[in-house]
C-alpha cells in the first residue's frame, strides 16, 4: 500500500516561514492534497492539485513538489497557524485515499 | 455549503450503526463523496469513497466487508451503514466532499463520535 511520510512535529517563532514535508514514492506522479486541523475542530483543505489554493485560504499558504517531496510552505507564521496538516494523495493504483501521519506545527 | 453528520453513539462490539450526513448549498449527487475517520489522538484515515454516479464505491481494508456508503438523492443525504462493529472503529467519523479527478476534500462536515465498547 502507498505510504507517505511527514514529520511529526515542526517549530518555527513567529513571522518565520514553516516547510513540513510530504514524502512518497513516485510523488512527482501524484497531486497532492494538504489539510489543516486545529485542535477540536474539523480538518480544512488549505492546498489541491500540488499548488492551488481553496478560495478564502492566505497567500502565506503554498505547496510545491521537487523528487519525491511535496512541502507545504507557511510563510511569515502567525500564532493562529499552529495545528496538524496532514497531506493526502489519490491512489489510483489501489482506489484509496491516502493520508500522511500529520504534522504538528507549532509557533514558538 | 456545509455537511453536518448525524447518528453516533455508543455501541458494542458487534453491533451496528448508521450515521447520516446532511449537504446544504449543494446537491450531494453532483459530487464525489467521501467519509474518513480519526480514532482519539490519532491521524485522520479515509475509509469510503462514493462517485457522484453513484455506481462506483471504493473502501479501506480495514472496513470492507462490514461498512457499505450509500446514498438518498432526495433527501440530499450520505449515509455510512456500520456493521459487525469492533472496539477498534471507535472514532469521529468525517464526511467531506471530493474535488476534482484527485479527490481533494474540500468541503467537511463537524464529525460524528462514534464508541464501540462493551
Amino acid at each position: 500500500s502507498y505510504v507517505l511520510t511527514q514529520p511529526p512535529s515542526v517549530s518555527v517563532a513567529p513571522g518565520q516561514t514553516a516547510r513540513i514535508s510530504c514524502g512518497g514514492n513516485y510523488i512527482a506522479t501524484k497531486s497532492v492534497h494538504w489539510n489543516q486541523q486545529k485542535p477540536g475542530q474539523a480538518p480544512v483543505l488549505v492546498v489541491y492539485n500540488d499548488d492551488d489554493r481553496p478560495s478564502g485560504i492566505p497567500e502565506r499558504f503554498s505547496g510545491s513538489k521537487s523528487g519525491n517531496t511535496a512541502t507545504l510552505t507557511i510563510s511569515r507564521v502567525e500564532a493562529g497557524d499552529e495545528a496538524d496538516y496532514y497531506c493526502q494523495v489519490w491512489d489510483g493504483n489501489s482506489d484509496v485515499v491516502v493520508f500522511g501521519g500529520g504534522t504538528k506545527l507549532t509557533v514558538l | 455549503v456545509q455537511l453536518e453528520e448525524s447518528g453516533g453513539g455508543l455501541e458494542q462490539p458487534g453491533g451496528s450503526l448508521r450515521l447520516s450526513c446532511s449537504a446544504s448549498g449543494f446537491t450531494l449527487s453532483n459530487y464525489d463523496m467521501n467519509w474518513v475517520r480519526q480514532a482519539p489522538g490519532k491521524g485522520l484515515e479515509w475509509i469510503s469513497f462514493l462517485k457522484s454516479s453513484g455506481r462506483t464505491r471504493y473502501y479501506a481494508d480495514s472496513v470492507k466487508g462490514r461498512f457499505t456508503i450509500s446514498r438518498d438523492n432526495a433527501r440530499n443525504l450520505l449515509y455510512l451503514q456500520m456493521d459487525s462493529l469492533r472496539v477498534e472503529d471507535t472514532a469521529v467519523y468525517y464526511c467531506a466532499r471530493g474535488l476534482g479527478n484527485y479527490n481533494a476534500l474540500d468541503v467537511w462536515g463537524q464529525g460524528t463520535t462514534v464508541t464501540v465498547s462493551s
